[in-house]
């Protein structure tokens, strides 16, 4: 079945430290793929989306790009900030339902 | 804010017992989604419904229902609950059926507790 793998946490990182964290998918077709962040005590939000192959999704500095050859959707950020400490879950959208990879928690230090 | 409210905020009950939990999409979404957040299981897609009407089942247990009214607000009744049904509850909702394309937004969620 569909399935989404991202790196385990926690990422430590100190202020304007580069940020990667992998995602990788398994799916049948092509479907959309999605980075969600939940703050501390709250829901869900969408960070940034890419619907097909070669799309690059872009927010708040955020950016994943969808690489079909790799099956791959990694965040990244080139300068976190102390308020980008969260939970970030990569998913895949199909047959109507998002599927979620386990979350990864970053920790920004100033 | 999202615009999708759950209620109650926080709920403690025993094992055995039933409870309902309440979702309000956001203004103009048909469609709510139900998903179950736990430690060992992550986050985990319950039930879909779209103007009434369910449209995708996930991991759900068949001690769990949902239900979506004609005001499109939803309900998931857990019943014969056990320690491992504590966890986080969220809604979601979204302007299509289609999760593909549509954001979908999430509320704040139910933290329910099974002593």
């Amino acid at each position: 079945g569909n399935s989404v793998t991202q790196m385990e946490g926690p990422v430590t990182l100190s202020e304007e430290a580069f940020l990667t964290i992998n995602c990788t998918y398994t799916a049948t077709g092509y479907p959309s793929l999605f980075w969600y962040v939940q703050y501390p005590g709250e829901g869900l939000q969408l960070l940034l989306k890419a619907t097909k192959a070669d799309d690059k999704g872009s927010n708040k500095g955020f950016e994943a790009t969808y690489r079909k050859e790799t099956t791959s959707f990694h965040l990244e950020k080139g300068s976190v900030q102390v308020s980008d400490s969260a939970v970030y879950f990569c998913a895949q959208s199909s047959n109507y339902k998002l599927t979620f990879g386990k979350g990864t928690l970053l920790t920004v230090n100033p | 804010d999202s615009g999708v409210t759950q209620t109650p905020k926080h709920l403690i009950t025993a094992t055995g017992q039933r409870v309902t939990l309440r979702c309000s999409p956001r203004s103009g979404d048909l469609s709510v989604y139900w998903y179950q957040q736990s430690l060992d299981q992550g986050l985990q897609f319950l039930i879909q419904y779209y103007n009434g009407e369910e449209r995708a089942k996930g991991n759900i247990l068949e001690r769990f229902s949902a239900q979506q009214f004609p005001d499109l607000h939803s309900e998931l009744n857990l019943s014969s609950l056990e320690l491992g049904d504590s966890a986080l509850y969220f809604c979601a909702s979204s302007a299509s059926s289609d999760s593909s394309y549509n954001e979908q937004f999430f509320g704040p969620g139910t933290r329910l507790t099974v002593l």
